[in-house]
C-alpha cells in the first residue's frame, strides 16, 4: 500500500526553465510534508516543507503547493539549474513528526 | 556543526550472516531514525527512537532485525540472519524535537550499503 505516490520518475528540463515535480498522497491523517533531495552516495537533505494548515511555502528558488482536498502537493523550481539535477523525494508525516512515508522519488535533470 | 555519521559505508556478507551498522547524529538531537532504502525505491522507516525510547518500529523484521540506542545517544542496527532481499542501503537520519517545525526536518547521514550474495 503506498501512501506516497511520485509517478513520475523521471524528469528532463532545459536549464532556467521550471521543474515541476508532482506527489499524491492516499492517507488524509497526513498534516506535514517535506521534499528531500538527493545526490549519488549521499544522505538525502531536506528542502522544504508545509504544514496541512497552508497552500503554499516559499523558500528563494523552490516553491511548493499544497492542495488538500487533491491530496497533491508539488514542488516548483524556478529558474531550474544543472546544479538541481538530483532525485527528489516528497515525504509526509502525521502528527506533525511521527511515521514518517516517502514516497518512490523522481530523478531530475536539468539540461545546460 | 558535525552531521549524521554512519559506518560502515559499505558491507558485503553472505546470506545467514549477522551484519551491524552505526550511527551517530547531530549532537544534541533527541531523535533518531533508521531507513532501509532499496534500489529504486524510497527511503522505508524501520524504527525510531526518541533518546533511548522506541517510538516507532512498526516496520521493523523484528525476527531478524534489532536496534538500540543505549544512553540515547548513538545507536546501532542488526541484522541476523541477513537475507538476499536486506540488500539495500541503510539510512540514520537525527532530529531536534526543539520547536513544532524543527522536529520535522531530518538530518541524514549517508549511509551504509550492504549488499546480501
Amino acid at each position: 500500500d503506498q501512501q506516497v505516490k511520485q509517478n513520475s520518475p523521471s524528469l528532463s528540463v532545459q536549464e532556467g526553465r521550471i521543474s515541476i515535480l508532482n506527489c499524491d498522497y492516499t492517507n488524509s491523517m497526513f498534516d506535514y510534508f517535506l521534499w528531500y533531495k538527493k545526490y549519488p552516495a549521499e544522505g538525502p537533505t531536506f528542502l522544504i516543507s508545509i504544514s496541512s494548515i497552508k497552500d503554499k511555502n516559499e523558500d528563494g528558488r523552490f516553491t511548493v503547493f499544497l492542495n488538500k482536498s487533491a491530496k497533491h502537493l508539488s514542488l516548483h523550481i524556478v529558474p531550474s539549474q544543472p546544479g538541481d539535477s538530483a532525485v527528489y523525494f516528497c515525504a509526509a508525516t502525521k502528527n506533525y513528526g511521527q511515521n514518517f512515508v516517502f514516497g518512490p522519488g523522481t530523478r531530475l535533470s536539468v539540461l545546460p | 556543526e558535525a552531521g549524521v555519521a554512519q559506518s560502515p559505508r559499505y558491507k558485503i556478507i553472505e546470506k545467514r550472516q549477522s551484519v551491524a551498522f552505526w550511527c551517530n547524529p547531530i549532537s544534541g538531537h533527541a531523535t533518531l531514525y533508521w531507513y532501509q532504502q532499496i534500489l529504486g525505491q524510497g527511503p522505508k522507516l524501520l524504527i525510531q527512537f526518541q533518546n533511548n525510547g522506541v517510538v516507532d518500529d512498526s516496520q521493523l523484521p523484528k525476527d531478524r532485525f534489532s536496534a538500540e540506542r543505549l544512553k540515547g545517544v548513538d545507536s546501532t542496527l542488526k541484522i541476523q540472519p541477513a537475507k538476499l532481499e536486506d540488500s539495500a542501503v541503510y539510512l540514520c537520519a537525527s532530529s531536534d524535537i526543539r520547536g513544532q517545525l524543527a522536529k520535522n526536518i531530518q538530518y541524514f547521514g549517508a549511509g551504509t550499503r550492504l549488499s546480501v550474495l
